[in-house]
């Protein structure tokens, strides 16, 4: 059980183009979403925490208007970069959980943004 | 704010052999989380350790949460191939937050 899926799994695009990741859990209800970034070989950090049917709460320094962020159901939650650029290239992860922040978090397999 | 380190960054370990990395918090934490990632996967929940000197065994790993709950341990025995892979401590804050440490990536050599 608690099975959390990510697609696409490997997407490259062109500067200026907009990129839309889905994270659904399959096999449960996840009232939080977490969506994370993870540069090579370093750890995973945290971009924004998105509740079912409210707005998604950013961490600070990441862009609201450049990485949106929309839970739509209890699992489905979709993150989109807009007007990508080379630096936003990463691996993107996101995790779900049952009860929010105090819950476990089961993770995606991720997604890996490459921008030309 | 919250700031969680882990030591050693990376672990070279030959196979058989013990290794232990660390986690530290600058603040006291409600509780903390071990997860692994393998070579291109995602992060794997391993363990979440909630009460003071708490200390958990999964068959050859071992998990302790310091008295103070500021800090914790992983301790591998006799270490096999298959342990390959970047271990993450997370802590969480008394606000709920989960604050992942840098990851300590271990390589093991038969």
């Amino acid at each position: 059980g608690a099975v959390v899926s990510q697609h696409p799994s490997r997407v490259i695009c062109k500067s200026g183009t907009s990129v839309k990741i889905e994270c659904r859990s399959l096999d449960f209800q996840a009232t939080t979403m977490f969506w994370y970034r993870q540069f090579p070989k370093q750890s995973l950090m945290l971009m924004a925490t998105s509740n079912e049917g409210s707005k998604a709460t950013y961490e600070q320094g990441v862009e609201k208007d450049k990485f949106l962020i929309n839970h739509a159901s209890l699992t489905l939650s979709t993150l989109t970069v807009t007007s990508a650029h080379p630096e936003d290239s990463s691996f993107y992860i996101c995790s779900a959980s049952l009860q929010g922040y105090t819950d476990t978090q089961y993770f995606g397999p991720g997604t890996r943004l490459t921008v030309l | 704010g919250q700031q969680v380190m882990q030591i050693p960054q990376y672990q070279h370990v030959q196979e058989g052999e013990d290794f232990t990395t660390y986690c530290n918090s600058s603040t006291t934490l409600s509780n903390i989380q071990w997860y692994k990632q393998r070579p291109g996967g995602h992060p794997v929940f391993l363990i979440q350790l909630v009460k003071s000197g708490e200390v958990k065994k999964q068959k050859r790993l071992t998990f302790q949460f310091g008295e103070a709950k500021k800090n914790s341990s992983l301790h591998i025995t006799a270490t096999q191939t298959t342990d390959v892979g970047t271990y993450f401590c997370a802590g969480r804050d008394s606000w709920g937050k989960l604050q992942f440490g840098a990851g300590t990536q271990v390589v093991v050599t038969p």
